[in-house]
């Protein structure tokens, strides 16, 4: 079970927005940034969003994040074949002095 | 580059002990914290602490605590997790990863911008 909540998955067609969203508590992303990765399968995670919306270099701006009270949701547009991955969101949780992550989402591009 | 090198797949038994590697280059070892996570076969992200190259200062997830041992050898660059008493749930890819730091405080920023590729490490009898 994950401190912080993602949908397992969502889908869209090439060229399409999708936005998954990253749910948590006054503990975790109520008070502390929330960053973003990316992974594909038997690779490592990759920094997609930091600090909420920032993007790190070389990080189109397709990619999007966005922090509302206890939620997060990042945001990609004209999604590409090649956007197909798991993406989890993580921050700290100052309860659990401990870095959590929602339980990743996995992101179909029909 | 700046990468992160992590040592290889390792095989234990029930009740060992194992210890990953994760050697920095193209970048201060010591101007970055360590993180370490992992991630079992087909599940999320796990954080289980992180390091102080410069100073050593460790902080590990509660559920880890007395279990996992984080070091470094600033000779080398290099970081290391030692997790003890391993059972079949400690079956997992362990990553290493590099955090952002503020200067030469404890601030943290949380995230972590580049990661090693993971080393497996599978328990089995």
């Amino acid at each position: 079970q994950s401190v912080l909540t993602q949908p397992p998955s969502v889908s869209a067609a090439p060229g399409q927005k999708v936005t998954i969203s990253c749910s948590g508590s006054s503990s975790n992303i109520g008070q502390n940034y929330v960053f973003w990765y990316q992974q594909f399968p038997g690779t490592a995670p990759k920094l997609l969003i930091y600090d909420n919306n920032k993007r790190p270099s070389g990080i189109p701006d397709r990619f999007s994040g966005s922090k509302s009270g206890t939620s997060a949701i990042l945001g990609i547009t004209g999604l590409q074949t090649g956007d197909e991955a798991d993406y989890y969101c993580g921050t700290w949780d100052s309860s659990l002095s401990a870095v959590v992550f929602g339980g990743g989402t996995k992101l179909t591009v029909l | 580059q700046v990468q992160l090198v992590q040592s290889g797949a390792e095989v234990k038994q029930p009740g060992a002990s194992v210890k990953v590697s994760c050697k920095a280059s193209g970048y201060t070892f010591t101007g970055y914290f360590i993180q370490w996570v992992r991630q079992a076969p087909g599940q999320g992200l796990e954080w289980m602490g992180w390091i102080n190259p410069d100073s050593g200062g460790t902080n590990y997830a509660q559920k880890f605590q007395g279990r996992v041992t984080m070091t470094r050898d600033t000779s080398i660059s290099t970081a290391y997790m030692e997790l003890s008493s391993l059972t079949s749930d400690d079956t997992a890819v362990y990553y290493c990863a590099r955090e952002p730091r503020i200067g030469e405080t404890d601030i943290h920023y949380w995230y972590s911008d580049i990661w090693g590729r993971g080393a497996l490490v599978t328990v089995s009898s």
